[in-house]
């Protein structure tokens, strides 16, 4: 157990909808991850927040947003679904800003997404 | 941006040993390498932060070489429980896993 906790663990929806992946990192970490894992994408880098601050971007799409709480903890919200933003989501969590050097992450179990 | 790993697929027989390649195009300050069994979540093994470190974790190793801009895993002596993919990762905020590697060990 990572200490990383994610909810929902499953999610199916319908295109065009609207949904909100939830996240809590580890006790005391304050940064961030969110990830996407699709069978013919690997892990992509969504983005990461540190404090609540947004700190860098990655291949997120416009149609997906996130934010960090005062209380540590994310959502990713995913707008206007389509067939292809099936996936898993993973958000991840460190302690510190990564900086050049990058830090340890630590994987919560995940929340799989089903657009039908 | 994602680093290219090699070989994508690999299966060995418990006790014979790997290496997993890990190169980027863009320069590296340090490498990261996870392993996520199926259906599960990564899970950290290593980070190297220095050009020409070597790093050990039981006997799951690895190497980096910032003027290549490679890393390389070292498994010797599997067992069944190495099974799973392996990625390597780079990056700071910004972070970019590999293309990732299969490894299956069988009895």
């Amino acid at each position: 157990d990572s200490g990383v906790t994610q909810t929902p663990k499953h999610l199916i929806t319908a295109t065009g909808q609207r949904v909100t992946l939830r996240c809590s990192p580890r006790s005391g970490d304050l940064s961030v991850y969110w990830y996407q894992q699709s069978l013919d994408q690997g892990l992509q880098f969504l983005i990461q927040y540190y404090n609540g601050e947004e700190r860098a971007k990655g291949n997120i799409l416009e149609r997906f947003s996130a934010q960090q709480f005062p209380d540590l903890h994310s959502e990713l919200n995913l707008s206007s679904l389509e067939l292809g933003d099936s996936a898993l989501y993973f958000c991840a969590s460190s302690f510190r800003l990564a900086g050049d050097l990058g830090n340890e992450q630590f994987f919560g179990p995940g929340t799989r997404l089903t657009v039908l | 941006q994602q680093p290219v790993q090699s070989p994508q697929a690999v299966i060995l027989r418990e006790g014979e040993d790997a290496v997993i390649n890990c190169s980027s195009s863009k320069a590296l300050y340090s490498v990261h390498w996870y392993r996520q069994k199926h259906g599960e979540a990564p899970v950290f093994l290593m980070i190297l932060l220095k050009g020409g470190e070597q790093k050990g974790h039981d006997k799951i190793s690895a190497s980096f070489n910032e003027k290549k801009q490679q890393s390389s895993l070292y498994l010797t002596a599997s067992q069944l429980s190495y099974s799973g993919t392996y990625f390597c990762g780079t990056g700071g905020n910004q972070f970019y896993f590999g293309t990732g590697t299969s490894l299956t060990v069988i009895p």
